[in-house]
């Protein structure tokens, strides 16, 4: 199976910070990467996909990039509604398996 | 618009069986794969199976093989989980998602909790 880890496990930063989240495979996934949103309570959103592609409707302050068997998610000026676990998954290979999450919150 | 909505979980005894429903709507059912995606309480999330559009292809996580079995009827939109000999670690919110790769939809998600 292949393993994803992603770091930090949380992060504190003000409005308007670039945070960063990374995001890396045990093995070769080429761009099999996606990245989701989790407010508390409510259901995964998908935000990127293909490692760098922007799902419709996703505002542009997203981004993601891979060099290699490293992913980086960037949020680049982060806001209020931006408050929640952001986890990364590989569909290179069956199983499909995720990140362990990351939580961001507002300093 | 696409809907996906999740039905048929509760409180079920180790060992007991539940089968969870997914009613799809809003896109073409027969030409999508489906998932099942669980996530355990104040966890992270877990792929737990996808069938081909036609059922003839099903994958499972480990933990899950040979208790689960997914299923699908395009007749009526519908994906199915057959969940037997529950376990407690089976207790999390399981989401119906479309597709095999990424999720661009998920169901609101139906709560299963294994407990005696």
């Amino acid at each position: 199976d292949i393993q994803m880890t992603q770091s930090p496990s949380s992060l504190s930063a003000s409005v308007g910070d670039r945070v960063t989240i990374t995001c890396q495979a045990s093995q070769d996934i080429s761009n099999y990467l996606s990245w989701y949103q989790q407010k508390p309570g409510k259901v995964p959103k998908l935000l990127i996909y293909d490692a760098s592609n922007l799902e419709t409707g996703v505002p542009s302050r997203f981004s993601g990039s891979r060099s290699g068997t490293d992913f980086t998610f960037t949020i680049n000026s982060l806001q209020p509604e931006d408050i929640a676990t952001y986890f990364c998954q590989q569909y290179a290979n069956l199983p499909r398996t995720f990140g362990p999450g990351t939580k961001v919150d507002i300093k | 618009e696409v809907q996906l909505v999740e039905s048929g979980g509760g409180l079920v005894q180790p060992g007991g069986s539940l089968r969870l429903s997914c009613a799809a709507s809003g896109f073409t059912f027969s030409i999508y794969w489906m998932s099942w995606v669980r996530q355990a309480p104040g966890k992270g999330l877990e792929w737990v199976a996808s069938i081909k559009q036609d059922g003839n292809e099903k994958y499972y996580v480990d933990p899950v093989k040979g208790r689960f079995t997914i299923s699908r009827d395009n007749a009526i939109n519908s994906l199915y989980l057959q969940m037997n000999s529950l376990r407690a670690e089976d207790t999390a919110v399981y989401y119906c998602a479309r597709g095999v790769s990424y999720y661009r939809y998920w169901g609101q998600g139906s709560l299963v909790t294994v407990s005696s």
